[in-house]
């Protein structure tokens, strides 16, 4: 079993719907959880950072974490045509290395 | 805002070459990493560095081996390049400590024929 699942779509929506992408884990002792976006050709940008369990919100972007589940969440309002790209979930123990979701790609239609 | 720096976007290079892939940043971090990304198989680690002149092996360190001379550079070497090597090598740096993120470059596209 993988440390880390991800749905890889490809998902596509029309501009302006509500996204959701999502990580299923394995590991309970997980602390912290990221969210990356990828542009074709780019490396990837840290979106979202969270510690624990909860909510995190930054402009259109809200991330969950629910670690009784081991599921996380990345919700996108208002989607834009910028927001496509594929978006990778992330997470990590203190002090050991980072374990990454192979990435939900995502297109926003016009 | 942390900037990471690999030196090539795409690479074009031939079976039993000797290829060095650069990446600088300008942070300060302890900690930098060198991944690999194939499509349907995510991001893999090669190598990471917990500070200068240290290296610990990945998950798939075979084939390449790594140099930090300097705290700001970490260097990935294939040290006899294969077709099997084509791939997005993606460079890596954080902060030492709790679970700091890590910050990505954009990435060398590698491709040996």
């Amino acid at each position: 079993q993988k440390e880390v699942e991800q749905d890889p779509g490809p998902l596509s929506v029309p501009e302006g719907a509500i996204v959701s992408l999502n990580c299923t884990y394995s590991n309970s002792a997980f602390q912290y959880f990221m969210w990356y976006r990828q542009y074709s050709r780019k490396g990837p940008e840290l979106l979202m950072y969270t510690y624990s369990s909860g909510n995190k919100e930054d402009g259109r972007f809200t991330a969950q974490v629910d670690k009784s589940s081991k599921y996380i969440s990345l919700f996108i309002r208002d989607s834009q045509p910028s927001d496509s790209a594929t978006y990778l979930c992330a997470m990590s123990v203190p002090g050991n290395q980072f374990y990454f979701g192979t990435g939900t790609s995502l297109t926003v239609i016009p | 805002d942390v900037k990471v720096t690999q030196s090539s976007r795409y690479l074009v290079k031939r079976t039993g070459e000797k290829v060095f892939l650069e990446c600088v940043q300008d942070m300060d971090h302890e900690n930098m990493f060198w991944y690999r990304q194939d499509p349907g198989l995510g991001l893999r680690l090669i190598y990471f560095s917990y500070d200068v002149k240290m290296k610990e092996k990945g998950d798939i360190p075979e084939g390449y081996s790594v140099s930090r001379e300097k705290k700001e550079r970490f260097s990935l070497i294939l040290e006899s390049a294969s077709t099997n090597q084509t791939s997005m090598y993606l460079c890596a740096s954080r902060n030492r400590g709790g679970g700091q993120p890590q910050h990505f470059g954009d990435g060398t596209r590698l491709s040996i024929l």
